[in-house]
């Protein structure tokens, strides 16, 4: 089936600096990736979506210029939080859609624990 | 428009009981009601999906419920084991759209 690789799975900053995280679609090419964010006991909340060669579309409330999302091939996009804060502090989440199961398949990383200390 | 409301947010279950957890929505838009599993610390893993045109769907030990009129579908968790303590999510989608999740439903299954 198809397989989502999330990069890094956690990851310890200091406040300030940028993370990046990284979501590969292994044996699917990905036109489509979606970045969440979820809070401790809460929903994902969608932050962005991206197309290959084209600019994320935001969610609203979502800051672009501190949330860099790339996605410069068929089966790579990033994420990278800028001069991160403690309140950045999250669970984030990309989602790929597998054209192969139609327009319905949707698979999910495994998730990065970003801690901004 | 774009919510789906997720009842109840917690439940416990003796094993071998069958959790339900029910799902709302407003959008006449969506056609795509998945529901998905997700363990501390991990993605959410899809469990089963339901499209509008039909009222019921089985895959193991998960079924799903769909009203289209009321607007509303549930999963069932039949002969819940341990296993299946986790947190539950149901979703809905315009075809090839974004989802939308509901709030989660945190299962826990007593052996």
């Amino acid at each position: 089936g198809a397989v989502v690789s999330q990069h890094p799975s956690w990851v310890i900053c200091k406040s300030g600096t940028s993370v990046k995280i990284e979501c590969r679609s292994l044996d699917f090419q990905a036109t489509t990736m979606f970045w969440y964010r979820q809070f401790p006991k809460q929903s994902l909340m969608l932050m962005a979506t991206s197309n290959e060669g084209s600019k994320a579309t935001y969610e609203q409330g979502v800051e672009k210029d501190k949330f860099l999302i790339n996605h410069a091939s068929l089966t790579l996009s990033t994420l990278t939080v800028t001069s991160a804060h403690p309140e950045d502090s999250s669970f984030y989440i990309c989602s790929a859609r597998d054209p192969g199961q139609g327009v319905y398949g949707y698979t999910f990383g495994s998730g990065t624990r970003l801690t901004v200390v | 428009q774009q919510q789906v409301k997720q009842s109840p947010q917690s439940l416990i279950v003796q094993k071998g009981g069958i959790p339900i957890i029910n799902c709302a929505y407003e959008n006449t838009a969506f056609d795509y009601f998945p529901w998905y599993q997700q363990f501390p610390g991990k993605g959410p893993a899809l469990l089963i999906a339901i499209r509008p045109d039909v009222s019921e769907k089985k895959e193991g030990r998960f079924t799903i419920s769909f009203n289209k009129s009321a607007k509303q579908f549930s999963l069932h968790i039949m002969d819940s084991q341990p296993g299946d303590s986790a947190t539950y999510f149901c979703a809905a989608s315009p075809a090839g759209n974004k989802l939308t999740f509901g709030g989660g439903t945190r299962v826990l299954v007593k052996p």
